[in-house]
């Protein structure tokens, strides 16, 4: 079955540095998500990407995140100066279509020290 | 001391008996609704979804009901088994194409 793939599976990096976070959507699918879930909280909307621009965005997406989709699979996000409470779980989704399940990556685990 | 983070409802239940897990979504105008099902350190998994148009949906094991009067939702479990022990999760589709996702209910399996 399709998935969406994730990786790195974690990442430690120091307060203040870049951090790339990385996701392989499946293939034919049009609309693209990151969320993120701090340690036992719900899971919180960041970003929507559709027809190679962002749709919407959250107050947690400010300027220190971007979103890119370089080539035909792959779709990133981007901290530039990460902070101590950007450590969370990131999570990539993606769905086919406008009213369609939503399909989850396994995560990255950001850790910021 | 003091506790930081969200306090999950909790609901355990003898293995073989059914679950039954609840949510209460925000927006009338919500078209589209998913369940999932999140284990611990794993994404979210898909169970089961319905549209606003139906009341009443089922699956394996799982059955979904909708009741848009009062804006609630409910995850049906038959016969749970140790391995649905996880945090279920329903996902409201708002316009714009953005799934707002409630709190979460942790279910514990007693084997």
């Amino acid at each position: 079955e399709p998935e969406v793939t994730q990786t790195p599976s974690h990442q430690v990096t120091q307060m203040g540095q870049e951090v790339i976070l990385r996701c392989v959507p499946i293939s034919n699918h049009l609309y693209f998500y990151w969320y993120r879930q701090i340690l036992g909280q719900k899971v919180e909307f960041l970003v929507s990407f559709y027809n190679n621009e962002i749709s919407e965005k959250s107050e947690i997406f400010d300027d220190q995140f971007s979103v890119e989709r370089p080539d035909g699979s792959n779709f990133t996000l981007k901290i530039r100066s990460t902070k101590l409470e950007d450590s969370a779980m990131y999570f990539c989704a993606s769905k086919g279509g406008s009213v369609e399940k939503l399909f989850f990556g396994s995560g990255t685990q950001l850790s910021v020290l | 001391g003091e506790s930081v983070g969200l306090h999950l409802p909790t609901l355990s239940v003898q293995e073989g008996d059914n679950s039954i897990i609840n949510c209460a979504y925000s927006n009338s105008a919500s078209d589209y609704f998913i369940w999932y099902k999140q284990e611990s350190g794993k994404g979210p998994q898909f169970i089961i979804d319905i549209r606003s148009n139906m009341d009443k949906r089922q699956g394996q094991r799982v059955t979904v009901l909708l009741n848009k009067t009062v804006k609630h939702l409910s995850l049906q479990i038959a016969a749970t088994q140790p391995g649905d022990s996880a945090v279920y999760f329903c996902a409201e589709l708002l316009t714009g194409n953005q799934f707002y996702f409630g709190t979460g209910t942790s279910l514990t399996v007693i084997p």
